[in-house]
């Protein structure tokens, strides 16, 4: 029962290059989210999708794309990355019925990227 | 605009002490209240949530929170810490903006002096 799973847990990247942070699911969510995580700035979403097939923007979505591949994947694209990127990113999902936990979010363990 | 307030950055106890942990939320609607925890390298683990019903919510290891609407107020309590309670900790409220969506405060990070 694996949960959320992220991959890659670190990279480290030269400004300008591109990456993908990948993102699983086996709970049979509906939502997932991306979230970045800065010191004293708490976490941050990023990008969200309610559903396969639809994704919309969260408070910091500049520079970045996603993809909602299929039910269980949720990949985040960094087209160019730049410093300001430089940070720890979380990927999560939430069930939508009772038995689910609904309105709780279950987390991957973070994916922590450098650029320099 | 819906935010979340974690007043302490960073708080020290000595082990056996009691614990309480700030969290004030703006939100006009009837909140979601969450309090999430992590420790050094890794995810966010729920402690604790608040949809409706009695205002004293009990969490895992021995936390329980108190919400507090006319303080808008969602504190962290804990009668006796540990050392291994030392970590980050996140107040977040759900919110509904289109989905459903979390919210966090800055977190508070806590120390335990032995």
């Amino acid at each position: 029962n694996a949960g959320v799973t992220q991959t890659p847990k670190f990279q480290v990247l030269k400004t300008g290059q591109s990456m993908t942070l990948q993102c699983a699911q086996d709970m049979n969510h509906n939502s997932m989210y991306w979230y970045r995580q800065d010191p004293g700035m708490g976490l941050r979403l990023i990008y969200y999708s309610a559903s396969e097939g639809t994704t919309d923007k969260g408070e910091v979505p500049n520079g970045y794309n996603v993809s909602r591949l299929n039910k269980r994947e949720f990949s985040l694209r960094l087209e160019s990355a730049a410093p300001s990127q430089t940070s720890v990113y979380f990927c999560a999902s939430r069930g939508d019925r009772p038995w689910e936990g609904a309105n709780v979010l279950t987390f991957g363990a973070g994916s922590r990227l450098t650029v320099l | 605009a819906q935010s979340v307030t974690q007043p302490d950055i960073h708080i020290t106890v000595s082990e056996g002490a009691s614990l309480e942990l700030r969290c004030n939320y703006s939100y006009g609607a009837t909140p979601y209240l969450f309090w999430y925890v992590q420790s050094p390298g890794q995810g966010l683990q729920l402690l604790l949530k608040y949809f409706s019903g009695d205002t004293l919510v009990q969490g895992i290891k021995g936390f329980e929170a108190e919400f507090k609407r006319s303080q808008s107020s969602f504190n962290l309590r804990k009668p006796s810490v540990h050392w291994s309670d030392a970590a980050e900790y996140f107040c977040a409220v759900g919110i509904i903006q289109g989905a459903q969506k979390l919210v966090f405060g800055q977190g508070t990070r806590l120390t335990i002096n032995p």
